[in-house]
């Protein structure tokens, strides 16, 4: 069965320093994974994926994401946290096998970043 | 070009209610898919529509029905409310073809939903 793993409901960081929420999946083929960020009373923004090619994904506002496939995990990073990157961050992962394609979403995990 | 569009942003009912929520996706995307978000449960799969079919469904009661139209834009409807289904509800359009560089969902804003 296709699962996905935040396991972090929250995570605290200093203003400029890096951050890195975390994510693993369980999909059968090969995986296409997404990240997005949700700011209150907000819909849900499109930062980056992964789907082929160069393991390491820039996305939006400064994101990236490496892709891991031996630990199965597709952690988002930032070299330096700013305070309005303080938001709710789901990981989602789809499989190309066969005929289910649905987005499989993590719980999220709440990000804060103190000045 | 516009993005995704929900309608209405926030909308109060009683228990046994009924309620239509409305969704227009991105011109040129073709498919549209819904999601319960609640603090507890995350966000949840309801259904997905593409080409006025529904391709995929949640785990949902028979409560929970949606439908799409030939321009894309879709509607969920969801009958005899309780207040268990208070909630956000999402609204997501992609082109849906599953090509690789078109493997991104785009949401709207959201329906809040609050059943008293």
């Amino acid at each position: 069965a296709q699962s996905v793993a935040q396991p972090e409901d929250q995570v605290n960081v200093a203003e400029g320093n890096p951050l890195t929420v975390k994510c693993t999946y369980s999909v059968s083929g090969n995986p296409y994974l997404f990240w997005y960020v949700q700011y209150p009373n907000r819909g849900l923004q499109f930062l980056l994926k992964y789907i082929t090619g160069d393991n390491l994904v820039k996305g939006s506002y400064g994101f990236e994401a490496e892709f891991n496939k031996s630990q199965t995990s597709f952690h988002l990073k930032k070299p330096s946290a700013l305070v309005s990157d303080s938001a709710l961050y789901f990981c989602a992962v789809r499989g190309n096998a066969g005929n289910n394609r649905k987005l499989i979403w993590g719980l999220g995990t709440s990000l804060a970043v103190n000045p | 070009k516009a993005g995704v569009t929900q309608t209405p942003r926030y909308l109060i009912k009683t228990r046994g209610q009924q309620v239509t929520l409305s969704c227009s996706p991105i011109s040129g995307h073709r498919s549209v898919s819904w999601y319960q978000q609640t603090p507890g449960q995350g966000l949840q799969f309801l259904f997905e529509y593409f080409s006025e079919t529904q391709r995929n469904k949640g785990n949902f009661p028979g409560r929970f029905s949606g439908r799409q139209f030939s321009n894309s834009r879709s509607e969920m409807n969801v009958s005899t409310l309780e207040l268990g289904d208070s909630a956000l509800y999402l609204c997501a359009s992609s082109f849906g073809v599953w090509r690789p560089r078109d493997e991104t969902q785009y949401f709207g804003p959201g329906t809040r939903l609050l059943v008293l």
